[in-house]
């Protein structure tokens, strides 16, 4: 079974609709992580949150926001959705405790914006 | 600004050692070199990381010059199925509050 899962998997949807999605983990990690993809690009960090209290701007975060619901999940909203915001969306965790601070990915949600 | 830079693409045979350069000429004393993989779209993958000795792992090394401002990933018996981007990233260590940031990295192709 996945560590970190996320939902859904693929979704498409219309200009100006409110969008979410979800990530789970059962690896008990304190760190969450929200990254979205382009193609051909490397990965660029959203937000991200170390505890539950404690939720951050990443290097693009306008357009979007997050909520840390519990320990293991961490949302992704999209208030309203527009079509540059059509990218892979990618959910990873890690552990405070790690010296290594290796960070846990999950699967990724395919977004399409039409 | 970037922090490293890699080779866009490269390929290797499958069998031979795939040898992935990366230069991160401005590293700092706390930054460790991490590298990760995408396979296809999936999630990435931690591979291996290092301050300044070499390393190795079930799945790689890594050998980090002695002035640090290049590392070399090391992939020792390539196969079809470490075709995947690699990625090259500095991280300060005892900055808790600092986080990953992907670049573009290495496209490997392995070739049967």
């Amino acid at each position: 079974d996945a560590d970190v899962t996320q939902t859904p998997r693929n979704r498409i949807t219309k200009t100006g609709k409110r969008i979410m999605l979800e990530c789970s983990q059962t690896k008990g990690h304190d760190r969450m992580y929200w990254y979205r993809q382009d193609p051909g690009l490397g990965l660029r960090l959203i937000y991200y949150s170390f505890d539950v209290k404690d939720i951050n701007k990443g290097e693009i975060s306008d357009g979007y926001s997050v909520s840390r619901q519990a320990q293991a999940k961490f949302s992704l909203s999209l208030e309203s959705a527009i079509p540059n915001q059509t990218a892979l969306y990618f959910c990873a965790t890690s552990d405070k405790g790690s010296l290594s601070y290796e960070q846990y990915f999950g699967p990724g949600t395919r977004l399409t914006v039409t | 600004d970037a922090k490293t830079t890699q080779p866009t693409s490269m390929d290797c045979a499958e069998g031979r050692a795939a040898n992935l350069p990366c230069n991160h000429s401005t590293i700092s004393g706390n930054e460790y070199v991490y590298w990760y993989r995408q396979i296809h779209s999936q999630g990435p993958q931690y591979i291996i990381h290092g301050l300044k000795n070499n390393e190795t792992n079930e799945m790689a090394s890594l050998i980090i010059t002695e002035d640090r401002k290049s590392s070399t990933l090391i992939l020792p018996h390539a196969t079809l199925r470490d075709t995947a981007v690699y990625y090259c990233i500095v991280r300060d260590y005892y900055n808790y509050g600092q986080n990953f940031v992907f670049g573009p990295g290495t496209r490997l192709s392995v070739l049967p």
